[in-house]
């Protein structure tokens, strides 16, 4: 157990609705991460947030967006919904908001299915 | 292009045997590289990172070296048991912000009895 939790763990949902994914940090790390992995492709970076604040941002189609609370708890916002989104979506935690030795701890991820 | 490639996509091995996985990686600048283990279905969990100026780092039963001249990396699996049936993802890092971490497509690893 890495110490960050997400809910939920399965969503099912039809194109063109919105969802909103829920992720909590372990405790102590400001920086949360967001990751897309469709079937069999490697982990894409989404976006990152460091102590409230957005602080890189990758491949996240403008459809999507994402916040940190002041609890340092995350959302990820999914809306107009394609097929293509069906995804598992991870979230990673760090102590850190930058490079170097920081090691990013993932939690189990919600699976979204988008019919 | 910064780039990771992992080789091979995927590997079938009969448990108790020992395997090597590869990656290589363009990659500039280098901070450090990391290797993953990642079940089905569930979050990668750290194995090992190591920096410009570590060439091997163990953890159980798990080695990983690097050769930042070569820009190659390889993680090898001794003694192999059924609960290492994962995929293994390659990520290096250039430093500065999340943006700067490039991940590996992952070698699918299936371990046989």
């Amino acid at each position: 157990d890495s110490g960050v939790t997400q809910t939920p763990k399965h969503l099912i949902t039809a194109t063109g609705q919105r969802v909103t994914l829920r992720c909590s940090p372990r405790s102590g790390d400001l920086s949360v991460y967001w990751y897309q992995q469709s079937l069999d492709q490697g982990l894409q970076f989404l976006i990152q947030y460091y102590n409230g604040e957005e602080r890189a941002k990758g491949n996240i189609l403008e459809r999507f967006s994402a916040q940190q609370f002041p609890d340092l708890h995350s959302e990820l916002n999914l809306s107009s919904l394609e097929l293509g989104d069906s995804a598992l979506y991870f979230c990673a935690s760090s102590v850190y908001g930058t490079g170097g030795y920081n090691e990013q701890f993932f939690g189990p991820g919600t699976r979204l299915t988008v019919l | 292009k910064n780039q990771v490639e992992q080789s091979p996509q995927s590997l079938i091995i009969l448990e108790g045997k020992n395997c090597t996985l590869q990656c290589n990686y363009t990659v500039s600048p280098f901070s450090n590289l990391r290797w993953y283990k990642q079940d089905t279905g569930r979050g990668p969990v750290s194995l090992t990172i190591m920096t410009f100026s570590e060439n091997t780092k163990s953890n159980g039963r798990y080695t990983a070296t690097l050769d930042a001249d070569t820009k190659q990396s390889s993680l090898h699996i001794t003694a192999s048991q059924l609960s290492d049936s994962a995929s293994y993802i390659c990520v290096v890092s250039a430093g500065g912000s999340q943006g700067n971490l490039i991940f590996g497509k992952g070698t699918k690893l299936s371990v046989k009895p």
